[in-house]
């Protein structure tokens, strides 16, 4: 079955931290993905995505997510956080119908 | 100007109530969504229509009505509600589902209690 898994539900890092949350899917092709942020309130905001080329690609806000393809995974990177950091992130995929699928989120707590 | 604006962002009611959460987007988008986030921040898709046309229709209690009047609107209208409709919903939108493919823009989302 289609899937997309966030195996972590809670992260603490300290600021200035380097970050790293991890994104899987199962699919049997390479789906589009994305990672959304949530912050507290608010709705979701598009931080990246990668539909192919480049397996490294660049977000908004310093973030960058790096595709593997024989791992399925698709985590999200960021060299140093800041405390504005701290929201739920997301990780999403399209596996090829009209429907985004959604992982479970993984909520990140900046520690100072 | 807000992109995608959802009215009211919150909203108290007894069960049994019908109510309606209203949608509309700025960005001359064709497709529009419903998501649902339950109290784990599990999101849901329930509900997508592109240019007023219903596209995707999950599993969803036929209490639930999404209605497009037009392409910048998505209302969803809620008939006898239940403790478990208790949630937060998201209304999105996207330019076209085929040419960026799940790049959504998300409305700050209308919280909903069911008493």
């Amino acid at each position: 079955a289609q899937s997309v898994t966030q195996p972590d539900i809670h992260i603490t890092v300290s600021e200035g931290a380097s970050l790293e949350l991890r994104c899987n899917y199962s699919y049997g092709a390479t789906p589009y993905l994305f990672w959304y942020v949530q912050s507290p309130g608010q709705g979701l905001q598009l931080l990246l995505k990668y539909f192919s080329g480049d397996t490294l690609v660049q977000g908004i806000k310093g973030f960058e997510a790096e595709f593997k393809r024989s791992q399925s995974s698709f985590n999200l990177r960021k060299p140093s956080v800041h405390w504005s950091d701290a929201a739920e992130y997301f990780c999403a995929a399209r596996f090829g119908n009209e429907k985004l699928t959604f992982g479970t989120g993984t909520r990140l707590t900046i520690i100072p | 100007d807000t992109a995608v604006s959802q009215t009211p962002k919150y909203l108290v009611t007894q069960m049994g109530n019908d109510k309606s959460i209203k949608c509309e987007q700025n960005l001359g988008h064709d497709t529009m969504y419903w998501y649902k986030q339950d109290s784990k921040k599990f999101l849901k898709i329930m509900f997508s229509y592109n240019n007023k046309e219903l596209i995707i229709n999950e599993t969803v209690p036929n209490r639930f009505s999404p209605k497009s009047p037009d392409k910048a609107h998505l209302n969803l209208h809620i008939n006898s509600l239940e403790l478990g409709d208790s949630a937060v919903y998201f209304c999105a939108s996207s330019q076209d589902r085929r040419a960026v493919p799940g790049e959504l823009f998300f409305g700050e989302g209308s919280r909903l209690t069911v008493l």
